[in-house]
């Protein structure tokens, strides 16, 4: 079945680490996107990109970055830059500009 | 840029009960869709409706893009029905989304 793919479902971070959040789609969507969701609170964009080796700064972009290698892929790596890590963080895909976004399963970090 | 507003923000049902959720937006917009973020965070696309209704068992949509809002019913609610409901209406490439409405089942 196509979809995306969020791993690792859980992660933990140590003060000062690098970690980076994997996310795969077959769906074989151009564009592809990465939200941070805090308790209680809306979904909010981190990064985004349309094609490949191409990519923009959403609202929250400071301690954060990614790559776009692949079509298919997208990670997201969480600096020791970014001060306060821990949320919810969820990865979506776009065929094309209007159409329905869709969405993993998403990775919750937390701080050791 | 464009506003998005849901409401009521949240909402207590007993379940068998009906509801209404809105969606308001500032301007005009490419799309629009509604999920169901599960209590386990996953987000579930539920409509994607730039106009009209459409429906899906219990559950149905309609969006007046000329005046600026959608709807999203839920009839004869169950427990599982818990969980935030989100708008988001899509300008070119980017979602902006509402802040949700929070709805609770009891049984």
């Amino acid at each position: 079945d196509g979809g995306i793919t969020q791993s690792p479902k859980y992660l933990f971070r140590k003060e000062g680490q690098n970690v980076t959040l994997s996310c795969e789609q077959n769906l074989n969507h151009d564009a592809m996107y990465w939200y941070r969701q805090d308790p209680g609170q809306g979904l909010r964009l981190i990064y985004y990109s349309q094609i490949v080796n191409d990519f923009q700064k959403g609202d929250i972009a400071e301690g954060y970055s990614v790559s776009r290698e692949k079509k298919e892929s997208f990670p997201l790596t969480v600096t020791s830059a970014q001060k306060n890590p821990t949320a919810f963080y969820l990865c979506a895909s776009l065929q094309a500009a209007g159409q329905p976004q869709h969405f993993g399963d998403g990775t919750r970090l937390s701080i050791l | 840029g464009i506003q998005v507003e849901q409401s009521p923000p949240d909402l207590i049902l007993q379940e068998g009960a009906n509801s209404t959720l809105r969606c308001n937006f500032s301007d005009s917009v490419n799309n629009l869709q509604w999920f169901h973020q599960n209590p386990w965070g996953q987000l579930i696309n539920l409509f994607y409706i730039p106009s009209g209704t459409k429906q899906n068992g219990r559950l149905s949509a309609t969006t007046v893009a000329t005046e600026r809002y959608s709807l999203l019913y839920i009839s004869s609610s169950q427990t599982t029905d818990s969980g935030v409901y989100f708008c988001a209406v899509s300008i070119d490439y980017q979602l902006i989304w509402g802040a949700g409405t929070k709805l609770i089942i009891k049984p």
